[in-house]
């Protein structure tokens, strides 16, 4: 069973940091291209970062650009985002999800972790 | 960065009826598109990847269509759990983009 698991979430101040997890079990995690994607509350999916399967490729949303790294651990099964100079406009939900490796789409999803940046 | 425009933004459908979403693409994505389902509260599903395959364990009720800039989503026979908002989403180049969302509502 693929299962994406997110954490690290939580109420922080702006301007501050914040580091997410995703821990990967059920298929091999080395292989696979990982994204995150975020949600505003009652807004859409908005894209926000992804990295190649042995972390030498990394892409970012203009929104997160120079603010936000994406990194992840191999040998730990685990996605990283790390999150710097918090704003308001970042409040959302974090989903990591992992990126079929035949046909590079989104197919497995995880549950979220909630962010929420406030004074 | 590519802009994705769905079509509706809402829409209302009874049990049994069959709806049509459509997403638009600002440049030629080829067949780079899939479908996402997502219900409150929870975290999306992926139905359809491109633009017309159906992920595996996902009914033959949903289906897809289109290439290169229009696309569409069909769900035939809806059902009470198939009323969700419906993404598209382009994976042609970076950024990945997605639609703003199509809430399938009960008439």
């Amino acid at each position: 069973q693929v299962h994406l698991v997110e954490s690290g979430g939580g109420v922080v101040q702006p301007e501050r940091s914040l580091r997410l997890s995703c821990v990967a079990s059920g298929f091999s995690f080395r292989y696979s291209s990982i994204h995150w994607v975020r949600q505003a509350p009652g807004r859409g999916l908005e894209w926000v970062a992804a990295i190649s399967y042995d972390g030498s490729d990394r892409f970012y949303a203009d929104s997160v650009r120079g603010r936000f790294s994406i990194s992840r651990d191999n040998s730990r099964n685990t996605l990283y985002l790390q999150m710097n100079s918090l704003r308001p406009e970042d409040t959302a939900v974090y989903y990591c999800a992992r990126e079929e490796d035949d046909h590079y789409y989104i197919d497995v999803w995880g549950e979220g972790t909630t962010v929420t940046v406030s004074s | 960065d590519i802009q994705m425009t769905q079509s509706p933004s809402s829409l209302s459908a009874s049990v049994g009826d069959r709806v049509t979403i459509t997403c638009r693409a600002s440049q030629d994505i080829t067949n780079y598109l899939a479908w996402f389902q997502q219900k409150p509260g929870k975290a999306p599903k992926t139905l359809i990847y491109a633009a017309s395959t159906l992920q595996s364990g996902v009914p033959s009720k949903f289906s897809g269509s289109g290439s290169g800039t229009d696309f569409t989503l069909t769900i035939s026979g809806l059902q009470p759990e198939d009323f969700a908002t419906y993404y598209c989403q382009q994976y042609k180049s970076y950024p990945w983009t997605f639609g703003q969302g199509t809430k399938v509502e009960i008439k």
